[in-house]
């Protein structure tokens, strides 16, 4: 399974962007990036995720280099509600792998600041 | 929006006594996974359901740890008996299918006395 290294806290001025990164050099051709964020007492929340191309949705944006060994998630307006764990998973594919469980590391704590 | 739910939000036990939780996925999600969170760390999968079939129980503590999902609907995680060091959060989520986007529900957290 590939594993992620993350920073293990970063922190943001309200309503600038957060960039929180994310390495994966050992990903595999078939594997998704995935990041989920969880509030203090919370189940995770699902963010976004992504194979090869940048994606963005409502609540943020996902780069992916072009070897993809590393990504980085956009918050482009952080706010105080912001403030949580990330995770950046990547998640085991592939025809032969039944399981496809998502494999959590130690995230990285984002706090936002007023 | 549909959500995951489980209950109860908390439970307190005593070791050695034997405890339940319950989850209820989306409707119509084919996938279950029962995770455990203990403090400071990330979830950890316990068990995978495929409707009603086990996919991935390799994680689960067999002699003390039940799960189960009859119907292919809801689900219930059980211990007998609790010990200390299974004070925890215990987190329910579901997807559509195997390769797809998992949600979790708000959890379990269980205090074990």
């Amino acid at each position: 399974d590939a594993k992620t290294t993350q920073p293990t806290s970063m922190d943001c001025a309200e309503g600038r962007a957060a960039n929180l990164p994310c390495n994966h050099s050992t990903i595999s051709g078939n594997e998704y990036v995935y990041w989920y964020r969880q509030i203090h007492s919370q189940g995770p929340q699902y963010i976004i995720h992504g194979l090869k191309n940048n994606e963005t949705n409502e609540m943020a944006s996902l780069i992916i280099t072009e070897d993809r060994k590393s990504s980085t998630l956009i918050l482009p307006h952080a706010t105080l509600r912001d403030t949580a764990v990330y995770y950046c998973i990547v998640r085991p594919g592939g025809a032969m792998d039944s399981s496809y469980k998502l494999i959590f590391g130690s995230g990285t704590r984002l706090l936002v600041r007023p | 929006e549909a959500e995951v739910a489980q209950s109860p939000r908390y439970k307190i036990t005593e070791k050695s006594q034997a405890v339940a939780f319950w989850c209820d996925p989306i409707s119509g999600h084919a996938t279950l996974y029962w995770y455990r969170q203990i403090l400071g760390q990330g979830p950890e999968l316990l068990v995978q359901f495929q409707d009603e079939s086990v996919v991935d129980d390799s994680q689960l503590p067999k002699d003390r740890f039940s799960a189960e999902r009859l119907k292919g609907v809801d689900s219930t995680l059980k211990i007998q008996p609790a010990e200390l060091g299974d004070s925890a959060m215990y987190l329910c989520a579901s997807s559509p299918g195997l390769r797809e986007t998992q949600y979790f529900g708000p959890g379990t957290r269980l205090l074990v006395l």
